[in-house]
């Protein structure tokens, strides 16, 4: 199976300021023939499902503010929120669709410092 | 408007069965793949199973640890897909996500139900 690890496990950032979160996977998620990266972000407020932010690790899901970005290739992968919302106060995951089993990073939680 | 509902969760003892369904709204429910995917309170999202639709075959394919026990089935004519879980464990215990696969994306979850949870203990 594809380990997805996220760092860090949860981040405190003000208001207004960038939040930066990696993903790192065991191996490579970067399909040759097409040259996409299989990877997508989900960000999953307090009692909510989870919501798709970002596919092919850098399309951003229609409706997702652009303040939200993807980046990365192969095995290193960068969420980052450019200038933190109080909405934006949830745990993020990154998800690899490259192969089965699907996988899931652990998960980083980010607030309001 | 796109709308998953799931239902069918509850307690049940470790050993027996439970059938979860996914009723969908909203969208033509046979051209897409949908996916069941958990989440054990406190914890992280798991993916556990896909089923393509009818027209690749409605193949399915399972996370390792609920193959051979759980299985994926549809009814495209009531936009219902089904979650069979078999010889439950305790550790299958979660709130369960049924989620729509990009057309012809299988792997990008572009909507979710809210969950249903599952408790499994004597």
């Amino acid at each position: 199976d594809i380990v997805m690890t996220q760092s860090p496990d949860s981040l405190a950032v003000s208001l207004g300021e960038r939040a930066t979160i990696n993903c790192k996977s065991s191996q490579t998620v970067l399909y040759g023939s097409n040259y996409k990266n299989y990877l997508g972000w989900y960000q999953q407020k307090p009692g909510q499902p989870p919501k798709l932010l970002i596919y092919w690790a850098s399309t951003r899901e229609s409706g997702v503010p652009d303040r939200f970005s993807g980046s990365g290739s192969g095995t290193d992968f960068t969420l980052t929120i450019t200038s933190l919302q109080a909405e934006d106060v949830a745990v993020y995951y990154c998800h690899q669709y490259y192969t089965t089993p699907w996988t899931f990073g652990q998960g980083t939680k980010v607030e309001v410092k | 408007e796109v709308q998953l509902v799931e239902s069918g969760g509850g307690l049940v003892q470790p050993g027996r069965s439970l059938r979860l369904s996914c009723t969908a709204s909203g969208f033509t429910f046979g051209d897409y793949a949908m996916s069941w995917l958990r989440q054990a309170p406190g914890k992280g999202l798991e993916w556990v199973g896909f089923i393509r639709s009818k027209a690749y075959d409605g193949t399915t394919d399972y996370a390792t640890s609920v193959k051979g026990r759980f299985t994926m089935s549809r009814d495209d004519s009531k936009s219902i897909v089904y979650l069979q879980m078999n010889s439950l464990k305790t550790e299958d215990t979660a709130v369960y996500f049924c989620s729509r696969d990009r057309l012809g994306l299988i792997g990008i979850f572009d909507y979710w139900g809210q969950g249903t949870l599952v408790t499994v203990s004597s």
